[in-house]
């Protein structure tokens, strides 16, 4: 069975800094997507980017990055120049590469951005 | 905004009654799945419905049910109500193309 792991429960920024979020997995998978999801007090779930296992380039959206690391089963998000309103509830998720398959869900990092 | 849709937005009911949750997926999009989002388990999976049949079951209680109807949008029942029930409860949405699309949730508060 797939887990994933965050190991961080809350962060707290200054505005304008860097961050890094960390998270870790465990799959006997070869092909599987990693993503990251947003969720702001709204509740909404909003996806912030996406990795695909078989791609050695790490995905990049705008101030957002990732560190994927595949031996090490670990997938990091980077957040540059961090704003207000990226403070939120941060979830790394996992999916096997099958059309149509759960997402497997992390606990979750509250990340606060300070003014 | 996701293009899916769920009603109602926020339900409070007493413990022991039976509450239906609605979802409707994006235009298109055959395979519907239900989240539920509670502050000791997380997100947590809990079934699958693909053009109207069942595909994968997750963590869902015998007093759950679900079901996906011929225009594609999809009900969960909730039935026998314990305060433990108490959670946010996400539907997504899919064609395939290995990308959930999230609906905002319906908040469950059960007293």
């Amino acid at each position: 069975a797939q887990t994933v792991t965050q190991s961080q429960p809350e962060m707290s920024v200054q505005e304008a800094e860097t961050v890094t979020l960390s998270c870790t997995y465990d799959t006997s998978e070869n092909n599987y997507y990693l993503f990251w999801y947003k969720q702001p007090p709204s509740r909404q779930m909003i996806l912030v980017i996406r990795q695909e296992a078989y791609k050695q380039q790490n995905a990049t959206e705008n101030r957002f990055s990732v560190n994927f690391q595949k031996a090490a089963k670990s997938f990091s998000l980077k957040i540059s120049d961090s704003q207000l309103g990226d403070t939120a509830m941060y979830f790394c998720a996992f999916m096997k590469h099958a059309s149509d398959d759960k997402i497997i869900f992390g606990k979750g990092t509250r990340l606060h951005i300070l003014p | 905004d996701s293009g899916v849709t769920q009603t109602p937005k926020h339900l409070i009911t007493a413990t022991g009654q039976r509450v239906t949750l609605r979802c409707s997926p994006r235009s298109g999009d055959l395979s519907v799945y239900w989240y539920q989002q509670s502050l000791d388990q997380g997100l947590q999976f809990l079934i699958q419905y693909y053009n109207g049949e069942e595909r994968a079951k997750g963590n869902i209680l015998e007093r759950f049910s679900a079901q996906q109807f011929p225009d594609l949008h999809s009900e969960l029942n909730l039935s026998s109500l314990e305060l433990g029930d108490s959670a946010l409860y996400f539907c997504a949405s899919s064609v395939g193309e290995n990308e959930q699309f999230f609906g905002p949730g319906t908040r469950l508060t059960v007293l």
